[in-house]
């Protein structure tokens, strides 16, 4: 089956760290562009990171220099390393693979994981 | 930063119409796509290259797409597409995605 799984949300203090998992089956990550997109409590959705297959990575401004996303080939596995966080982090962070139709676009997600960031 | 701008609420009685807008300065070179997500869920596509509809989304789903404003088009809308819907698109560089702003739609 075709899906992905992210783990590893949870309750964190302001200033501290967390790094964040999708687990995937199906198909290959490194062969395709993946991103993560999240989403704070009653607010819309934001896109967050991408990595292409050639390994390039883009952030938004909101996170950049802050969070990092890679992948684990052996693993079949994303990341996304969270340092520095903020309350305004706080969301349900989405891991979702990137499909072509025209341009790029997500074309499969996950479940999502909850991120809270409060003392 | 690049935006993406949406009515926030849209309502409508089953059977009527509704019709939502996004508005960005790089629409009429980029498509807009939009998803729907309802409470709880993750997004699901259903309006791909401004105007076309995936396999498995409803015929009254329909998009378009004129300079700088994408329009989704729910024809005859139903109970059960009470959802928030969002487009989504790139910026000129291409190297960020957005989302717009998001609009919820009500339907009673």
């Amino acid at each position: 089956e075709v899906q992905l799984v992210e783990s590893g949300g949870g309750l964190v203090q302001p200033g501290g760290s967390l790094r964040l998992s999708c687990a995937a089956s199906g198909f290959t990550v490194s062969s395709n562009y993946m991103s993560w997109v999240r989403q704070a409590p009653g607010k819309g959705l934001e896109w967050v990171s991408v990595i292409y297959s050639g390994g390039t990575t883009y952030y938004a401004d909101s996170v950049k220099g802050r969070f990092t996303i890679s992948r684990d080939n052996s693993k079949n596995t994303l990341y996304l390393e969270m340092n520095r966080l903020r309350p305004e982090d706080t969301a349900v962070y989405y891991c979702a693979r990137e499909g072509f139709l025209g341009d790029w676009y997500l074309d499969l997600w996950g479940r999502g994981t909850l991120v809270t960031v409060s003392s | 930063s690049y935006e993406l701008t949406q009515p926030p609420s849209v309502s409508v009685s089953p059977g009527q119409t509704a019709r939502i807008t996004c508005s960005g300065d790089a629409l009429p070179k980029k498509y807009a796509y939009w998803y729907q997500q309802k409470s709880g869920q993750a997004p699901v596509l259903v309006i791909y290259e401004d105007g076309k509809r995936p396999s498995g989304i409803p015929e009254r789903f329909s998009g378009s797409s004129s300079g700088t404003m994408a329009t989704l088009t729910i024809s005859g809308a139903q109970v059960e597409d009470e959802a928030d819907y969002y487009c989504y698109s790139t910026d000129s560089s291409v190297t960020h995605s957005v989302f717009g702003t998001g609009t919820k739609v009500t339907v009673l």
